[in-house]
């Protein structure tokens, strides 16, 4: 089993919908919660952090967490052409050093 | 805050030669991070360090790796006798163990693009 597991997609949603992107993982120790967006050809740049079961709202996206289930997911809100993108799920383990990365989401936003 | 610079770009090698790659983190982070990411891959932790102490490796990671922070400030990463299985984009991130202490996010930089032929 991977620490980190996300589906693979693609996911496929129309301008002005709703985005949801899954993530699980196996430490249950774990501590620290990240997503990271991925433009083809390019680095991963951050979008949310979170720490604490429940939800963390920044504009259009909203990270959840919860613990008991080790899961995690981001809700991207009114979604625009330009979040087409892979997102990583980034997850800190228990030893709070390396961060496990899942494969990523493609993501397509079509106008 | 100028970002994390990793330099160079881009390198082309011969399977077989060694090559060395570049980072200098954000000025003041402490902890530096190097993965690598292949096509439809998340990215492969590889190693980081806190200051100048290399913390954590890879098992996955071979003898022909090996990275270097002397000072605490900038890394190298070499990787010996190059294979084509190498190819892949590598990455250098930093962060700041402060008030989030070991919790706080990774900053990536731009990539290096290895391609051995």
């Amino acid at each position: 089993q991977k620490e980190v597991e996300q589906n693979s997609g693609p996911l496929s949603v129309p301008e002005g919908a709703i985005a949801s992107l899954n993530c699980t993982y196996s430490d249950r120790g774990s501590q620290s919660f990240f997503w990271y967006r991925q433009y083809s050809g390019k680095s991963p740049e951050l979008i949310m952090s979170i720490y604490s079961n429940g939800d963390k709202e920044d504009g259009r996206f909203t990270a959840q967490l919860n613990k008991a289930s080790q899961y995690v997911s981001l809700l991207i809100r009114d979604s625009q052409p330009s979040d087409s993108a892979t997102y990583l799920c980034a997850v800190r383990g228990s030893t709070l050093g390396r961060l496990y990365f899942g494969r990523g989401t493609q993501l397509t936003v079509w106008p | 805050d100028t970002g994390v610079s990793q330099d160079p770009r881009h390198k082309i090698t011969k399977r077989g030669q060694n090559v060395t790659f570049r980072c200098d983190p954000i000025s003041e982070h402490n902890r530096l991070y190097w993965y690598r990411q292949t096509l439809g891959q998340g990215p492969e932790f590889l190693t980081y360090f806190q200051n100048e102490a290399q913390l954590e490796k890879s098992r996955l990671l071979s003898d022909r790796f090996s990275a270097e922070r002397p000072k605490g400030s900038f890394s190298t990463l070499e990787i010996q006798r190059t294979e084509q299985g190498d190819s892949a984009m590598y990455l250098c991130a930093s962060s700041l163990t402060g008030a989030l202490g070991p919790n706080s996010p990774l900053h990536f930089g731009n990539g290096t693009r290895l391609t051995v032929t």
